[in-house]
């Protein structure tokens, strides 16, 4: 099943914050997290696996809460190369790292 | 080190008609997977290989579609007989850990 990420859309003024959401309803063994730019192939930014090991991207990080089955991914002093669509992908077992991505978060960073 | 490259990078056919796409991936990475993507969605799993063994196909990829890898290094995908909804984006991604690198696509048009 997709993974729910939340909010749809989010427009920010470059030096702002932002949070992304990304829920699932199965029991997660990791989550990735990849920006999409229009007309572009999705750009690995980091990994969050079951235990909490973490690795990081500039100014961008993410945390993994196992007991709900969330990770939230944080923009941080937002810069106008952040804007894109932030897609969560997930996997339910350590297999191969088959991933189920959500639906997509847009983000406008204006100046 | 050159990416992932998928060829061709458009591809316009007419209902009923057979095409083949080729994914060379990241030399060395032992791992090769298969996504779909329609317009404003994240990635949609198809299929992934590990070395030339196919280890995973999609409930949701017909008997029309079919992949390989013969010898663990560049990927086909096919469709046989193509229908309007097969209009997508296609994309390879590769990797040798938990990043997965994906290539530019192959936007296919079924007309």
């Amino acid at each position: 099943q997709q993974p729910v990420q939340s909010p749809q859309a989010v427009i920010l003024r470059e030096g702002e914050d932002a949070v992304i959401n990304c829920s699932s309803s199965k029991a997660l063994y990791s989550v990735h997290w990849y920006r999409q730019k229009h007309g572009e192939a999705p750009v690995f930014l980091m990994i969050l696996l079951k235990g909490g090991e973490q690795k990081g991207h500039e100014k961008i990080s993410a945390s993994f809460n196992e007991k709900k089955q969330q990770s939230s991914l944080y923009l941080t002093a937002s810069q106008l190369s952040y804007s894109g669509t932030y897609f969560c992908g997930t996997e339910t077992q350590a297999a191969g790292n088959k991933l189920t991505f959500g639906g997509g978060t847009r983000v406008l960073v204006k100046p | 080190d050159t990416g992932v490259s998928q060829n061709p990078r458009h591809k316009i056919t007419k209902r009923g008609q057979n095409v083949t796409f080729r994914c060379d991936p990241i030399s060395e990475h032992n791992r090769l997977y298969w996504y779909r993507q329609t317009l404003g969605q994240g990635p949609e799993f198809l299929t992934y290989f590990q070395n030339e063994a196919q280890l995973e196909k999609s409930r949701l990829l017909s008997d029309r579609f079919s992949a390989e890898r013969p010898k663990g290094s560049f990927s086909t995908l096919e469709i046989q007989r193509t229908e309007q909804g097969d209009s997508a984006m296609y994309l390879c991604a590769s990797s040798h850990g938990y990043e997965q690198y994906f290539g530019p696509g192959t936007r296919l048009t079924v007309t």
